[in-house]
């Protein structure tokens, strides 16, 4: 299965700042997928992100507040705009259906 | 869209015990449920997964059963041990050819494992 490279791993950061996760996949791939896990919970997919195409957003997610960027087959970026405590979660990038997560990204609002 | 239940939500056994965790499935397009093992403060990490086309894998003291009739499918864990404890999810996901589906997750289940 794919590896994939997620950076930063972690980040404590203001409120009102944004904060952009990179995810770099070592394979050529169609589809990327952003999810969000808040404390306790399962994972929820933020977004779709194909290259060459707006990502597709779920139901409560909005580009506004989650910019996605997949500027080639291999590569992908999420940021987290206007930060607010309530976005603390782990957020992490993967390649769909054959299981691949990236290590993750453990952010927390001050 | 597709709709995954998982439970129980917590399950607590004796080490050595056997361990079984139940989701079902509503969308018969799926055609891909891997399970994914996280422990404290770690990524969810795949430990098995099954296609359509198989009723039954396993994988030393872990097997997945499907059963695409009654859409439901199933984690066993053999022999626990408490390093076992962790949370479980169950994921489904369609993916057609080369072209990998998003992954529809369970709620979770706490799983312990008393020594």
């Amino acid at each position: 299965s794919a590896v994939i490279s997620q950076k930063p791993s972690r980040d404590i950061c203001q409120r009102g700042t944004s904060l952009t996760i990179q995810c770099q996949v070592d394979s050529q791939v169609t589809m990327m997928f952003w999810y969000r896990q808040q404390p306790g919970q399962s994972l929820t997919l933020i977004a779709t992100a194909n290259q060459g195409s707006e990502a597709t957003y779920e139901s409560g997610f909005v580009i506004d507040k989650f910019p996605i960027s997949r500027p080639n087959l291999t590569f992908s970026t999420l940021t987290v705009s206007n930060m607010s405590p309530e976005d603390s979660s782990i957020y992490l990038c993967s390649v769909g259906g054959l299981g691949s997560f990236g290590s993750g990204t453990r952010l927390t609002v001050v | 869209g597709e709709n995954v239940e998982q439970h129980p939500s917590t399950l607590s056994v004796q080490e050595g015990d056997s361990a079984v965790i139940k989701c079902t499935y509503s969308d018969s397009a799926s055609n891909y449920f891997p399970w994914y093992k996280q422990e404290l403060g770690k990524r969810p990490q795949l430990i098995i997964d099954i296609r359509s086309n198989v009723g039954e894998k396993k994988d030393q003291r872990i097997a997945v059963t499907l059963n695409k009739t009654a859409k439901h499918f199933s984690l066993h864990i053999t022999e626990t041990q408490p390093e076992d404890s962790a949370v479980y999810f169950c994921a489904a996901s369609i993916n057609r050819g080369s072209t990998l589906g998003r992954l529809y997750f369970g709620r979770g289940t706490q799983l312990t494992v008393w020594p």
